[in-house]
């Protein structure tokens, strides 16, 4: 069965440095995600995109992230300057075929991220 | 914020049906029911989804009344590893992200 793939599993890093996180969505999906889970907490949602630009995003995800779409088959999320709150598990999901109407949201098993 | 409503916890004896009831009480006419699971941190595992019509997968069943207003997801035989947090949500037929509340947390107890 297809799956959205994530890398790294796990990283620490140090406040204030930059984070790649990676994720190769199934490969014919057109929409792809990220979201966030700090510990203990419900899963948000970060942003949406589609078409090689952002179709939604939240109100947590502000000018220190972005996303890229760097070539046919990845998907990442920068965040810039991490700070401590920035900790959290971090899932990346796709979804959308051209020519279907399925639209069922596929998430990957995430990357967590530890800012020190 | 989550347009749906679920009890907190439930607890479930292996190998009985687990009933999971949702309420929604504000979902529009073109919104689908989808229900999810995450099991201890994995990411989010999509279980069923439907619109008006009751559906049954090789996971589960979903029932859903017939004003909408609230759906019951089945897990016919529950087994330790159903364990988990299982979230129903409401989703356009577009592909708008998921917004997710704290879902039921059901235990499954041999």
């Amino acid at each position: 069965e297809p799956e959205v793939t994530q890398t790294p599993s796990h990283q620490v890093t140090q406040m204030g440095q930059e984070v790649i996180l990676r994720c190769v969505p199934i490969s014919n999906h057109l929409y792809f995600y990220w979201y966030r889970q700090i510990l203990g907490q419900k899963v948000e949602f970060l942003v949406s995109f589609y078409n090689n630009e952002i179709s939604e995003k939240s109100e947590i995800f502000d000018d220190q992230f972005s996303v890229e779409r760097p070539d046919g088959s990845n998907f990442t999320l920068k965040i810039r300057s991490t700070k401590l709150e920035d900790s959290a598990m971090y899932f990346c999901a796709s979804s959308g075929t051209l020519g279907t109407t399925g639209n069922t949201i596929y998430f990957g098993e995430g990357s967590w991220l530890t800012v020190v | 914020d989550a347009k749906t409503t679920q009890p907190t916890s439930m607890d479930c004896a292996e190998g009985r049906a687990a009933n999971l009831p949702c309420n929604h009480s504000t979902i529009s006419g073109n919104e689908y029911v989808y229900w999810y699971r995450q099991i201890h941190s994995q990411g989010p595992q999509y279980i069923i989804h439907g619109l008006k019509n009751n559906e049954t997968n090789e996971m589960a069943s979903l029932i859903i009344t017939e004003d909408r207003k609230s759906s019951t997801l089945i897990l016919p035989h529950a087994t330790l590893r159903d364990t988990a947090v299982y979230y129903c949500i409401d989703r356009n037929s577009g592909n708008t992200p998921l917004v997710f509340g704290k879902g039921t947390r059901l235990s499954v107890i041999a």
